[in-house]
């Protein structure tokens, strides 16, 4: 069985300050990780992914995850956030040729 | 354009009328996917398809029946809507399931209400 769990539902942060968007996921195999943002009335855009490279991952916009199997997390961070990161965040786990778990969701909001 | 294009974007229905949403995709993508979102739910998975004529029931099937003649369209029908079936309905493709490769390009939503 898997699940992904994010475990704040909202995040609050200043314009300029670091952002951190928490996932821990569940699996009995080897995972591939995403990390998926949907701005208002938008589809979902994917900010980066995982496939067992490098566990430091970089994505668009000044965003990266580290995969650490350990702790089985998955978090976003941002080293300042920028007003136009406003926005709903999703992480999303997927074994080898099965289907992809979505986890609830973090609503960011950037306060100026 | 190239890309995922959905059709309506809003719609507006009363219980018991048929409803069909409808998904085109550019890409020749093999995977097509419909989610749902709702409040609290995050995207939950109603069908799926792997390629044209092969379609598989997802998380939340029930109350909805989708087709996929052409590889390009995946259209997705509540035969009999209801208030429960108020929500934002996501197409979505993927060229490969495979750790690698895999990861979902997505349309801009039909947002769906039932009255």
């Amino acid at each position: 069985a898997q699940s992904v769990t994010q475990l704040d539902s909202h995040v609050s942060v200043s314009e300029g300050t670091p952002v951190l968007l928490r996932c821990n996921y569940s699996s009995s195999y080897s995972p591939s990780l995403f990390w998926y943002v949907q701005h208002p009335n938008k589809g979902l855009q994917l900010l980066l992914k995982y496939t067992s490279a490098a566990t430091l991952v970089k994505g668009i916009n000044g965003f990266e995850a580290e995969f650490k199997k350990s702790e089985t997390s998955f978090h976003l961070t941002k080293p300042s956030a920028h007003m136009s990161d406003a926005a709903e965040y999703f992480c999303v786990v997927t074994l080898t040729g099965n289907q992809f778990y979505f986890g609830t969701g973090t609503s960011l909001t950037v306060i100026p | 354009d190239a890309g995922i294009t959905q059709s309506p974007r809003y719609k507006i229905t009363e219980t018991g009328r048929q409803v069909t949403l409808m998904c085109h995709q550019t890409w020749s993508h093999s995977y097509m996917f419909w989610y749902r979102q709702d409040l609290g739910h995050g995207l939950r998975l109603i069908y799926y398809s792997a390629a044209a004529d092969i379609t598989d029931k997802g998380e939340v099937p029930d109350g909805y029946v989708v087709s996929r003649s052409k590889t390009e369209n995946f259209p997705l029908t509540l035969e009999s809507a209801t208030r429960s079936q108020t929500s934002v309905y996501f197409c979505a493709s993927s060229e490969s399931l495979f750790s690698n490769t895999g990861e979902l390009f997505f349309g801009e939503g039909s947002r769906l209400t039932v009255l």
